[in-house]
């Protein structure tokens, strides 16, 4: 069992640009949830998708967006980036609404 | 609003000394509560949700809603111990949104 596996490990982008970030659960699982993760800080809840729909949002703007894909992988889109956009974001995937995490490996977003 | 509170950013302690990692919350509702830990090079991973009121790793802790802690306790520590522990909340049940506290890092000096 690979776990949850995120791509790309690392990147690098300018301010101004967007992003994609992609998620694959367990198999088997249906929730994936994102977290972003700024140096110093404990996880920051983004989002949560369970079949398919959105059933969670955190505190960010707009320009953060996500959506789940049939096979319950999931995206996460950051528009117009900014500096403070850098951080790891993790993913993370569960059976079942309410049921136990885990985590991918994240991907680390640099923004120069 | 939901917080959660870990005061110490780093702990050191001796090997076979005791462990505890301080957690505080606010919340006005009745929250689930769990350690996540995440050792050298490896994912974050559950350590232990009060609801399980088991023992992991010889680590415990004990909701204590008067005192709105949740704090982490182990009699003898290891040096295998040493890692980052998170607490984290959850304001409703079958949500996945967890709040975090800032993390503490415990370092097991053998």
């Amino acid at each position: 069992d690979a776990g949850v596996t995120q791509s790309p490990t690392h990147l690098i982008k300018t301010r101004g640009q967007h992003v994609t970030l992609r998620c694959s659960p367990i198999s088997g699982h249906k929730s994936v949830s994102w977290y972003q993760q700024v140096l110093g800080q404990g996880p920051q809840f983004i989002f949560q998708y369970y079949e398919k729909e959105e059933r969670g949002r955190g505190n960010f703007p707009d320009r953060f967006s996500a959506r789940q894909f049939p096979n319950y992988s999931s995206e996460l889109n950051v528009n117009a980036l900014l500096l403070g956009d850098s951080a790891l974001y993790l993913c993370a995937s569960s059976g079942a609404q309410g049921e136990k995490l885990f985590f991918g490996s994240g991907t680390q977003l640099s923004v120069l | 609003a939901q917080r959660v509170t870990q005061p110490e950013k780093l702990l050191s302690v001796f090997k076979g000394a005791p462990v505890e990692l301080k957690c505080n919350y606010s919340y006005s509702g009745s929250p689930e509560l769990f350690w996540y830990v995440q050792y050298s090079r490896q994912r974050l991973q559950l350590l232990l949700r009060h609801i399980s009121r088991e023992s992991i790793k010889g680590f415990t802790a004990d909701l204590n809603k008067g005192e709105t802690s949740f704090h982490l306790k182990k009699p003898f520590a290891q040096e295998e111990d040493s890692a980052m522990y998170y607490c984290a909340l959850r304001p409703q049940t079958g949500a996945n949104n967890l709040f975090f506290g800032t993390g503490t890092r415990l370092t097991v000096i053998p």
